[in-house]
Formats: C-alpha cells, sequence, structure tokens
C-alpha cells in the first residue's frame, strides 16, 4: 500500500450527467478527507469520514453531491446532474486520526473533472 | 471568504539563493499551520508545518517562520535546487490533534532557475 489512490485519474462528462469518482485511502488511515480544487485556487474542503461516519459538511456540497465511505475503507463521490462549474479536480487524502502533526494528510494524484 | 492568502502567485529564484514564500492569514483561531507542494498532475505533499506555540520551525533546507501577531507566515528553502520548482500552498487549522479540514492559500509558483 504506497499512498491514497483516486479512479479515475481523468473524467470528461456531458452537462447533466452523473459521475462518480472513488478513492482508495493509506489501510491504517481512519479518516478520508474529499478536496475541490478550481483553476488558480487552493483545495477548497468538502467533507470528511471518521472510519464509515460522514462527520462534516461543507457548503460547497450541494445536494447534487454525495459522499460515502461503506465499512470505511474506500470512499465514493458522486456527483448528479453535473453543472460546467462542477469542473474542478477533486482531491481526496487521509489521515490518522485527526492529527496533523508532523505528517498532515497524505493526498492522492485526483480526478480532473471536466463538464463539457 | 480567502483565510489564508498567498499574495505572490509566482517566484523566480536562482539556483543556490534563498526563497522565500509568504502567507498571510486573517482567522485568529487558526492554531497549526502546514506548507504543501505540489507538481503537476499530482497531489500536494506535505512539507513542513509549525504549531502555533512556535515561531519557527526547521526540518534540513526548509524553515517556517510566524508571526502570530501579524499573523503571518514565511516558508524559507536554502539552498534553493531545481527539483524545487513546484507550486507551494501555505494551509492552517483551528485545531491540530482533532482537525477536521485545512484552509487553503492559492498557492505560489516557484521556479528555481539552474
Amino acid at each position: 500500500d504506497t499512498g491514497v489512490s483516486q479512479d479515475p485519474r481523468h473524467k470528461i462528462t456531458k452537462r447533466g450527467q452523473n459521475v462518480t469518482f472513488r478513492c482508495d485511502p493509506i489501510s491504517e488511515h481512519n479518516r478520508l478527507y474529499w478536496y475541490r480544487q478550481t483553476l488558480g485556487q487552493g483545495p477548497e474542503f468538502l467533507t470528511y469520514f471518521q472510519n464509515e461516519a460522514q462527520l462534516e459538511k461543507s457548503r460547497l456540497l450541494s445536494d447534487r453531491f454525495s459522499a460515502e465511505r461503506p465499512k470505511g475503507s474506500f470512499s465514493t463521490l458522486e456527483i448528479q446532474r453535473t453543472e460546467q462549474g462542477d469542473s474542478a479536480m477533486y482531491l481526496c487524502a487521509s489521515s490518522v486520526g485527526g492529527g496533523l502533526a508532523n505528517y498532515g494528510y497524505t493526498f492522492g494524484s485526483g480526478t480532473r473533472l471536466t463538464v463539457v | 471568504d480567502q483565510q489564508v492568502k498567498q499574495n505572490s502567485p509566482s517566484l523566480s529564484v536562482q539556483e543556490g539563493r534563498i526563497s522565500i514564500l509568504n502567507c498571510d492569514y486573517t482567522n485568529s483561531m487558526f492554531d497549526y499551520f502546514l506548507w504543501y507542494k505540489k507538481y503537476p498532475a499530482e497531489g500536494p505533499t506535505f512539507l513542513i508545518s509549525i504549531s502555533s506555540i512556535k515561531d519557527k520551525n526547521e526540518d534540513g533546507r526548509f524553515t517556517v517562520f510566524l508571526n502570530k501577531s501579524a499573523k503571518h507566515l514565511s516558508l524559507h528553502i536554502v539552498p534553493s535546487q531545481p527539483g524545487d520548482s513546484a507550486v507551494y500552498f501555505c494551509a492552517a487549522s483551528q485545531d491540530q490533534t482533532g482537525a477536521n479540514n485545512l484552509f487553503f492559500g492559492t498557492g505560489t509558483r516557484l521556479t528555481v532557475i539552474p
């Protein structure tokens, strides 16, 4: 297990379609986070899980977005009825507990979504 | 409302010289600060962090300075190397032990010229 894996790396979809991304965290990490990064901006927090429980959601996460982490392992982020404004890099990160000391999060390489 | 700001979108430095990247924040509740480095097509990777109880943390060529009264932190890279060329993000959190999420700046693209 070498890091956080995200799939797919790139996704092009037509406006109005649904898309789903997957994140596999580092196996011993119990916290998993989703961030969105648009061009010229830093990553923005979307939501996070501790084990299978979704503990916080950002106001950025509209009702078209849903995230799950069944069994506290991998996570999926679904966007329904995609809009052009959803085009961004979607980053997943994981950590042990909530501690940031020493290591911070470990980020995956992201899924780049383009809505046409 | 951008709570963490990096006002310099880019910085060019000669190899061997010092690189200084700056970051300002507005939320006085921030307690823990981190710097991440990002190469194209990769996720951010953790570089160095500092707690609000310190004003300096050093790790090899990288040093982070924190000025709480000014709500300012900076990352110094000495000596700069071409492999340091990347986008650097400053991030802040209200709690290092139970951190829920990080607030990121917009990034500074560092180019180290050989």
